[in-house]
C-alpha cells in the first residue's frame, strides 16, 4: 500500500542552524501539508502546498519556515535559524485532489527533532 | 477559529467492552472529519474519514457518527482489543485539520 514517508527519523541540531525535513508523498497526490506536534500537546497545521505554491499557512509559520518541491518526488520543510521552541515532532501529509476536500489525509511516520 | 474538544481525556476499560469517543467543534463549515489512531512516538493513522454529507460510516468494529449542525462526531468501538490501546484523534476538516487533545484508551487483558 503506498505511504507517505519522510526522513530524517530523528535529528538533533543546534539552535541558529538550518535544517530541512524532507517528505515523499504518495505519488498521485497533488496537496501537500506540514503539521507538528510539540510535546505533550495537540497536532499543529503548518502550511498547505498545491500547484508549487502555498494554499494555507498558520501563524506559526514565520519567516523562518519555508517549504519546496524541488523535483517531482520531494516535499521539504526548511526551518532556516532554529530556536528551542522549534523541538517538535513534524508531520507530512498527503491527499488526492478533488471536490471540496474529501479526500483522506495520509501522514508520514513523522520526523523529530530536538534543537538544543 | 475552529475549536475541537475531545471528551474523554483518558478511559481505561477491560478487553470486551464497547466504548464512545466524543468529539465536539465550534465551526460547522467543515467538508469532513477524519479520526486518527496515534501510538506512542509514532505518526498518525486515519482510521474513519466522515463526509460532511454523512451521518456514519463504518470500517470493521469501528463506527463513526456526525452531526454537523451541532458539531459532534462519535467514534463507537465494539468489543474493545488490548490493541486498541493508543490515543485517538478528531479532526475537522474546513481548509485544514484542526485537531483535538485526543483521548488516551487503555484496554486491559
Amino acid at each position: 500500500e503506498p505511504e507517505v514517508t519522510q526522513t530524517p527519523s530523528h535529528q538533533v541540531t543546534q539552535m541558529g542552524q538550518e535544517v530541512i525535513l524532507r517528505c515523499v508523498p504518495i505519488s498521485n497526490h497533488l496537496y501537500f501539508y506540514w503539521y507538528r506536534q510539540i510535546l505533550g500537546q495537540k497536532v499543529e497545521f503548518l502550511v498547505s502546498f498545491y500547484n508549487n505554491e502555498i494554499s494555507e499557512k498558520s501563524e506559526i509559520f514565520d519567516d523562518q519556515f519555508s517549504v519546496e518541491r524541488p523535483d517531482g518526488s520531494n516535499f521539504t520543510l526548511k526551518i532556516r535559524s532554529t530556536k528551542l521552541e522549534d523541538s517538535a515532532m513534524y508531520f507530512c501529509a498527503s491527499r488526492l485532489i478533488g471536490t471540496g476536500g474529501l479526500e483522506t489525509q495520509y501522514f508520514g511516520p513523522g520526523t523529530r527533532l530536538l534543537v538544543l | 477559529k475552529q475549536e475541537v474538544t475531545q471528551i474523554p481525556a483518558a478511559l481505561s476499560v477491560p478487553e470486551g467492552e464497547n466504548l464512545v469517543l466524543n468529539c465536539s467543534f465550534t465551526d460547522s463549515a467543515i467538508y469532513n472529519l477524519q479520526w486518527f489512531r496515534q501510538d506512542p512516538g509514532k505518526g498518525l493513522t486515519s482510521l474513519l474519514l466522515i463526509q460532511s454529507s454523512q451521518r456514519e460510516q463504518t470500517s470493521g468494529r469501528l463506527n463513526a457518527s456526525l452531526d454537523k449542525s451541532s458539531g459532534r462526531s462519535t467514534l463507537y468501538i465494539a468489543a474493545s482489543q488490548p490493541g486498541d490501546s493508543a490515543t485517538y484523534l478528531c479532526a475537522p476538516y474546513g481548509n485544514k485539520l484542526v485537531f483535538g487533545a485526543g483521548t488516551i484508551l487503555r484496554v486491559k487483558s
